[in-house]
């Protein structure tokens, strides 16, 4: 039969606006987090990252926030354009059973209008 | 500097082959870490080899193996290949292992099993 894909969550932003990507990681013990950019064709492409002591990092034009009380991380890109249309992923490093794997999220796809 | 690069970028094989992929490491990097991407399951991981011993490994089939040579190039081999493992196969480095500074990616390569 056929088979059921990831049914990825779309962001449609303007572009000048400001975007924000939100994430929900899995294991309360993961230590470090990372925001991935994937191009169609390509590899996922790293952004930024932020590891569990720090509640908030920022990079050129992307900020990324960690909530470790509700397990959640967002990426907010400001002034968002057209070339930042792609699928994010949010990526947690595994501390538990699989020490220094990382787990990434089902993604979210960014669409940029003009 | 180089990134990290994968061959072929595209191979397609029938049912019950094998196939090997190649992966070269951004230089000095030297652990190297292979990824599944598919639309249905997204980014799983299968393996992570440092200094030629495998780190981590992920839940997949023995079918699914790999090995790291001595200059940090990295190889996975897929034996009776199904349908189902038609994927986006990507290799990320890193400089040590443990996941400390995040993955490179490479671009991946696309199999497809006919």
């Amino acid at each position: 039969g056929e088979s059921v894909g990831l049914h990825l969550p779309t962001l449609s932003v303007q572009e000048g606006d400001n975007s924000i990507i939100n994430c929900a990681y899995s294991n309360s013990a993961s230590d470090y987090f990372i925001w991935y950019k994937q191009e169609s064709g390509k590899g996922p492409q790293f952004i930024i990252d932020i590891r569990s002591n720090m509640d908030k990092r920022q990079g050129q034009r992307v900020t990324v926030l960690l909530n470790k009380t509700v397990k959640h991380l967002s990426l907010q890109i400001a002034a968002t354009q057209p070339g930042d249309s792609a699928v994010y992923f949010c990526a947690e490093r595994m501390t538990t059973d699989s020490w220094g794997k990382l787990q990434f999220g089902a993604g979210t796809q960014v669409v940029v209008t003009p | 500097k180089a990134g990290v690069t994968q061959t072929p970028r595209y191979l397609i094989k029938t049912r019950g082959q094998q196939v090997t992929l190649s992966c070269s490491p951004i230089s000095g990097h030297r652990s190297v870490s292979w990824y599944q991407q598919t639309p249905g399951q997204g980014l799983q991981f299968l393996f992570e080899y440092f200094s030629e011993t495998q780190r981590n490994k992920g839940n997949f089939p023995g079918r699914f193996s790999g090995r790291q040579f001595s200059n940090s190039r990295s190889e996975m081999n897929v034996s009776t290949l199904e349908l189902g493992d038609s994927a986006l196969y990507l290799c990320a480095s890193s400089l040590e292992t443990g996941m400390s500074y995040g993955y490179t990616f490479g671009s991946g390569t696309r199999l497809t099993v006919v």
